[in-house]
């Protein structure tokens, strides 16, 4: 699986839309970008996927760069129950899930 | 998605001693996975567990500290055997199933947080 780079934390004010940034210069073609969070004290939840094409979901929406090197996960109104890490990961659909640093996302009132 | 239960929530434990966690979903899976969370880390794949026959285990880790068992599409256990201070983590379950895979997503209990003293 391609290894991906994220800031290890980010501030979003309450309301605000969240933009988390995702590396994954080294990506293969059937790779696809997943993002999980995991809030404190909870196993991690799925939060939308994709291949190729942008993706929105009623959690987030995922915006994948045309050469599919970086992607970024977008919560459009923050609120602070969204205050969790997120985790940016790259793999092949027949894979397991192999888990980075991830982004520590406060989110402040 | 599948809905899982995952047993204890937390525990304490005396070095030396042994805890099976267990892992009860709510429909058959295709596969079930064991990871481990140490304080302020991210998680890490202990092994796949795999029905009717031997867990399938990651680097770093060994069937005599970690046995798994999955007899059946539904249920899991995973042992933390002969215990150390350094075993204290969180502990979770996780599947991928048929419900699952309209999204492609793996499904996670809520963990079981041991702490061996």
């Amino acid at each position: 699986d391609a290894k991906t780079t994220q800031p290890p934390s980010m501030d979003c004010a309450e309301g605000r839309a969240a933009n988390l940034p995702c590396n994954h210069s080294t990506i293969s073609g059937n790779e696809y970008v997943y993002w999980y969070r995991q809030i404190h004290s909870q196993g991690p939840q799925y939060i939308i996927h994709g291949l190729k094409n942008n993706e929105t979901n009623e959690m987030a929406s995922l915006i994948i760069t045309e050469d599919r090197k970086s992607s970024t996960l977008i919560l459009p109104h923050a609120t602070l129950r969204d205050t969790a890490v997120y985790y940016c990961i790259a793999k092949d659909a027949g894979n397991m899930l192999t888990f980075g640093g991830g982004t520590r996302l406060m989110v402040k009132p | 998605s599948a809905v899982i239960s995952q047993k204890p929530s937390r525990d304490i434990c005396q070095r030396g001693t042994s805890l099976t966690i267990q892992c009860q979903v709510d429909s058959q899976v295709t596969m079930m996975f064991w990871y481990r969370q140490q304080p302020g880390q991210s998680l890490t794949l202990i092994a796949t567990a795999n029905q009717g026959s031997e867990a399938t285990y990651e680097s770093g880790f060994v069937i005599d500290k970690f046995p798994i068992s999955r007899p059946n599409l539904t249920f899991s256990t995973l042992t933390v055997s002969n215990m150390s201070p350094e075993d204290s983590s969180i502990y979770l379950c996780s599947v991928y199933g048929i419900r699952d895979r309209a999204n492609y997503g793996y499904t996670f209990g809520s963990g079981t947080r041991l702490t061996v003293v």
